[in-house]
């Protein structure tokens, strides 16, 4: 089966600009995860979907984080509008309906740099 | 609530050395323990687990033992390969939230020749 795929793998924008990153899960997936990586610090949790409604979004940072999932298939995050701290790697990962970690397949990432 | 302390890196070893990765951790109830690798451009991983005390995940010749009393799941490898140079992530979920992962900070291992 095709894994996780993510775009852009690379993204460099301008502080104060609109960034929308994706994620295409695997196919009947029906939960999907949004993590992100900021420089030399630990991988944290953003949020969870199943299908297309939010169920945990208790690591969104702050409101200029939007994410959607039309349909329950791929899902964006955008950044409007970016600042410097928003710098890092954002990994989107999905499972089966089970649910649980074992199941995750990540995405390689998204490496965004705000300049 | 859960965190999670790993080794600092960057790691080098040569060829065949031994590897050790510390991880400690804290939680709120009881977590299972997770090894996550990341290879140069690929995606995450998971690369071993354990979920209860004393068991010990193994895979790829790696292998880490939930140790209760100390709270820690060190990662070890008895002889390292050039392919195994990768960044490493300790994480853990808890009961009530086991879909949802909290890492470490990762450990960047490059085996040399």
């Amino acid at each position: 089966e095709a894994g996780v795929t993510q775009f852009p793998s690379h993204s460099v924008i301008e502080k104060g600009q609109t960034v929308t990153l994706r994620c295409d899960p695997i196919s009947g997936h029906d939960n999907l995860y949004w993590y992100r990586r900021v420089m030399g610090k630990e991988i944290k949790f953003l949020l969870h979907f199943v299908k297309e409604s939010k169920q945990d979004e208790s690591g969104m940072p702050n409101n200029r984080f939007l994410a959607e999932r039309t349909g329950g298939t791929y899902s964006t995050l955008k950044v409007q509008p970016a600042e410097l701290e928003d710098s890092g790697v954002y990994f989107c990962a999905s499972s089966r309906p089970t649910g649980t970690v074992d199941g995750y397949t990540f995405g390689s990432g998204t490496r965004l740099t705000v300049v | 609530g859960n965190s999670v302390t790993q080794m600092e890196g960057p790691v080098t070893l040569s060829e065949e050395a031994f590897l050790t990765i510390n991880c400690t951790y804290t939680a709120t109830g009881y977590p299972s323990l997770f090894w996550y690798v990341q290879y140069p451009g690929e995606g995450l991983q998971l690369l071993l687990k354990a979920t209860k005390a004393d068991d010990k995940g193994s895979n790829k010749g790696f292998e880490a033992t939930y140790r209760k009393e100390t709270t820690s799941f060190h990662l070890e490898k008895g002889s390292v390969q050039v392919s195994d140079s990768a960044v490493y992530f300790c994480a853990l979920t808890t009961g009530g939230s086991n879909y949802k992962l909290t890492f470490g900070k990762g450990t960047l291992l490059t085996v040399n020749p």
